[in-house]
């Protein structure tokens, strides 16, 4: 029961162009969403968030957009940087629970 | 750096073994997490645990999982009788009390089972 779907395996983006990471949800219970970076051997590390109540937020290079009728999210990361180059995963909550529930992740590779 | 740390990094065992993962947060807060992550596939959810008590649980976490905050400091999460599919990432995360506040994970615990 994939309820967060991550459709791009991979991404590929030259330095300082726009990478946009993609995320599709099918339970409009979901009433938060948030974005984490991945690096090998890591955990998983918190980029941003947003509200079901919001559209948009954005933090320094990194925007995340939220369209609940299409429910669909996005995260922009202007300027790409090598840095940013990780797996990105997004994730909802569920308005009757705390847990996380993770889509399939997208690996993004920044190159120069 | 995490403001979770796990212990060990890396744990080998026998099916059929018990194995016990470790979690120190660094500041004092109620809602503990573990999550795991198969290689290659999604991080799901185990079981929640606040206040000493599990407050939610996953289908994965059968009568074979437990958690426990023996000393009011670290955070476990014990397997009686390990299986190969047991073997992926296992991740301790926290968050605040209330409020929006993401969930910060640590490194993790890679278990093997073999």
């Amino acid at each position: 029961d994939q309820q967060v779907k991550q459709n791009s395996p991979s991404l590929s983006v030259q330095e300082g162009r726009i990478s946009i990471l993609n995320c599709d949800y099918t339970n409009s219970m979901f009433d938060y969403f948030l974005w984490y970076k991945k690096y090998p051997a890591e955990g998983p590390t918190f980029l941003i968030s947003i509200s079901s109540i919001k559209d948009k937020n954005e933090d320094g290079r990194f925007t995340v957009f939220l369209n609940k009728s299409a429910k669909h999210l996005s995260l922009h990361i202007v300027p790409s940087q090598p840095g940013d180059s990780a797996v990105y995963f997004c994730a909802a909550v569920p308005g009757d629970t705390d847990k996380l529930i993770f889509g399939t992740g997208t690996r993004l590779q920044v190159f120069p | 750096e995490p403001e979770v740390t796990q212990t060990p990094s890396h744990q080998v065992t026998q099916m059929g073994q018990e194995v016990i993962l470790r979690c120190v947060p660094i500041s004092n807060h109620l809602y503990f997490y573990w999550y795991r992550q198969i290689l290659g596939q999604k991080v799901e959810f185990l079981v929640s645990f606040y206040n000493n008590e599990i407050s939610e649980k996953s289908e994965i976490f059968d009568d074979q999982f437990s958690v426990e905050r023996p000393d009011g400091s670290n955070f476990t999460l014990k397997i009686r009788s390990t299986k190969l599919e047991d073997s992926a990432m296992y991740f301790c995360a926290r968050n605040r009390v209330g409020g929006d506040s993401p969930l910060h994970f640590g490194n993790g615990t890679r278990l093997t089972v073999t």
